[in-house]
């Protein structure tokens, strides 16, 4: 079974900031990543897919790169909406989850 | 729009069942392969199970594996999620979701999600 892990677990910044997070497979899944976006109280939202295609609606400052076990979920300038978990998602081996990063206001 | 409506949860002793229902409206929903995701209170996502359109491809995580059966009827556009031998590490809010896969063989990504119904198992 591929393991995901994330980092950073918290990630404090400002309006404006560039966030950077991370998730990185004990094994190689090519491109069979996804990232969601999770508010307090609601369920998640998916942002990025197959690595890189943003889903229906996402804006465009969301964008994901990476290949095989390294993998960047990136938000050029977070609006205050941006603020919530993130969580990677391996489709390569199964469906399993990382354990999230959580984005929260500096 | 695409619209999934968890139901069946609540509280139910250890030991006992519990069915969960998700009704899909605004698709099409024989030709998708359905999800089910657990959320413990405070903590992450959990990958439950899978079912292809037609129901042929069925996975489960190890986690419920023999207790946890998942089903589908296509004629009233419901995902199932019979629960069996419930012990308090299966409390969580439980999530359906569609996998985006056009195929319908469950090899896709989650692009729509209800918003959860709560099981608590607690005597």
């Amino acid at each position: 079974e591929t393991i995901l892990t994330q980092s950073p677990v918290t990630l404090s910044l400002s309006p404006g900031e560039r966030a950077t997070l991370s998730c990185r497979a004990s094994q190689s899944i090519s491109s069979f990543l996804a990232w969601y976006q999770q508010k307090p109280g609601q369920a998640p939202r998916l942002l990025i897919y197959d690595t890189s295609k943003r889903a229906t609606g996402v804006p465009a400052r969301f964008s994901g790169s990476g290949s095989g076990t390294d993998f960047t979920l990136t938000i050029s300038s977070l609006e205050p909406e941006d603020f919530a978990a993130y969580y990677c998602q391996q489709r390569g081996d199964g469906y399993n989850f990382g354990p999230g990063t959580k984005l929260e206001i500096k | 729009q695409v619209h999934l409506v968890e139901s069946g949860g609540g509280v139910v002793q250890p030991g006992r069942s519990l069915r969960l229902s998700c009704a899909a409206s605004g698709f099409k929903f024989s030709p998708y392969a359905m999800q089910w995701v657990r959320q413990a209170p405070g903590k992450g996502l959990e990958w439950v199970a899978v079912i292809s359109y037609d129901g042929s491809y069925i996975r489960y995580a190890d986690s419920v594996k023999d207790r946890f059966i998942i089903s589908r009827d296509n004629s009233k556009n419901t995902l199932y999620l019979q629960m069996n031998s419930l012990g308090p590490e299966d409390t969580a809010v439980y999530y359906c979701a569609r996998d985006n896969d056009l195929s319908g063989n469950g090899k896709g990504y989650f692009d729509h999600w209800g918003q959860g119904t709560l099981v608590t198992v607690s005597s």
